[in-house]
């Protein structure tokens, strides 16, 4: 069975700090998605990485791809209150079904 | 660019009755997916349609979810009868097909409350 994991489950990190959430899969993907979900909404797309080694930037978030250790990292730096929301990883080993990760519920506190 | 929409954003039903929800994905987009997001939980695929055919209904509970796609655009999820467990999220996402990145994009979502 395919799993997809996260850790940390919970992070709770101080503004102005640097972490990274780590989302390990056991079979062979070579698309990985990372999805914000804010409480009581929807998905929204964060990164698409497409290809072993691919690293994509937006802001304070910087997310990379390792598909020989089946390994993506999505690295937070110098958080905000605003960055506070659960983040979710995806695999889609098959075409464009996609399997999520447990999700790491993140907190930003002053 | 229209987002992918969804009704009602909230049901409370008890047990055992019956409960339907719509989506509407966006313009375009042939493939369209039916996920549940338990509390705490990542969403799950249900079912995929692409157009108005099924893909992937593996993981749907047949005997008691349904689902239809009948023009090939908006698509209508049924549960009969609800169980308490059934209390979740159902997100619709969309995606335009084919395409190498296969990047789905999510309607806001439908929380059932089964009680």
């Amino acid at each position: 069975e395919l799993k997809v994991e996260q850790n940390p489950l919970f992070l709770s990190m101080q503004e102005g700090k640097n972490y990274t959430i780590y989302c390990n899969y056991s079979t062979t993907s070579d698309r990985l998605y990372w999805y914000r979900q804010d409480p009581g909404k929807s998905l929204e797309s964060l990164f698409v990485l497409l290809s072993n080694g691919a690293v994509k930037q937006e802001g304070r978030l910087m997310a990379s791809l390792d598909t020989k250790a089946r390994l993506s990292t999505l690295h937070i730096t110098a958080a905000v209150h605003d960055l506070s929301a659960t983040y979710f990883c995806a695999v889609a080993p098959n075409t464009d079904k996609l399997i999520f990760g447990t999700g790491t519920r993140l907190q930003v506190f002053p | 660019e229209a987002g992918v929409a969804q009704s009602p954003r909230y049901k409370i039903i008890e047990k055992r009755q019956s409960v339907a929800f719509w989506c509407n994905p966006i313009s375009g987009h042939a493939t369209l997916y039916w996920y549940q997001q338990i509390l705490g939980q990542g969403p799950k695929l249900l079912i995929q349609f692409q157009n108005n055919g099924v893909v992937d209904d593996s993981q749907l509970p047949k005997d008691r979810f349904s689902a239809e796609r009948l023009k090939g655009v908006d698509s209508t999820l049924k549960i009969q009868p609800a169980k308490l467990e059934d209390s979740a999220v159902y997100l619709c996402a969309s995606s335009l097909n084919p395409g190498t990145v296969y990047e789905q994009y999510f309607g806001p979502g439908t929380r059932l409350t089964v009680t």
